[in-house]
């Protein structure tokens, strides 16, 4: 168990929809980071947060869109879905974000299909 | 950009033999870490081994070894003493020491152990 909680673990819902994934980062991490797993895509950096502000973008939609609460919570919403997007989403976390010895943590993901 | 690549995308090794899989990657910065996750039937992932660049000594964790050869951009892992415990994707990342936090991730090689 890396600490790292996210919910819930799977999710299915139909084109169009709407749906908001959660993670909550281990104790004492600052930094939160999203990731795509696909069968074509592979694994994909979406977007990394720093103790409530955005600090890097990668290849993220722009249906897509994020956000780190005050205690430190992060959420990752997923609108207009399309089957392409069905994936596995992973949070990672991380004490800092930016230090040297900085190791990034992973959640269990989310399974998300779209219908 | 940097890259990121695993060319067998499937292994197989008899338990309590040795495996290797190989990884190459191509950045034009000279400081950066390097890692191999796990990633199980569970789908978990799980960091197994991190190599910082400016060390010249190769990380070692228990059973897990890698050959770092920065010259050559090659991040190799040694699996002794495979176990069946053992048996998932392994993925070879990157990852800048500062500025962009992104791990960037190979395609991944599945392993399998035959008992």
């Amino acid at each position: 168990d890396s600490g790292v909680t996210q919910t819930p673990k799977h999710l299915i819902t139909a084109t169009g929809q709407r749906v908001t994934l959660r993670c909550s980062p281990r104790s004492g991490d600052l930094s939160v980071y999203w990731y795509q797993q696909s069968l074509d895509q592979g694994l994909q950096f979406l977007i990394q947060y720093y103790n409530g502000e955005e600090r890097a973008k990668g290849n993220i939609l722009e249906r897509f869109s994020a956000q780190q609460f005050p205690d430190l919570h992060s959420e990752l919403n997923l609108s207009s879905l399309e089957l392409g997007d069905s994936a596995l989403y992973f949070c990672a976390s991380s004490v800092t974000g930016g230090l040297y010895t900085d190791t990034q943590y992973f959640g269990p993901g989310t399974r998300l299909t779209v219908l | 950009a940097q890259t990121v690549t695993q060319s067998q995308p499937e292994m197989s090794v008899q338990e309590a033999e040795t495996v290797t899989l190989s990884c190459t990657y191509d950045t034009s910065e000279s400081d950066y870490y390097l890692f191999w996750y796990k990633q199980p039937p569970s789908r978990q992932m799980i960091l197994v081994i991190r190599q910082e660049a400016y060390k010249q000594q190769n990380a070692t964790e228990n059973r897990f070894s890698v050959n770092f050869q920065k010259a050559a951009k090659s991040f190799s892992l040694k699996i002794s003493d495979s176990q069946l415990g053992d048996a998932a994707m392994y993925f070879c990342a990157y990852r800048l020491i500062q500025g962009a936090q992104k791990l960037v991730f190979g395609q991944g090689t599945r392993l399998t152990i035959n008992p």
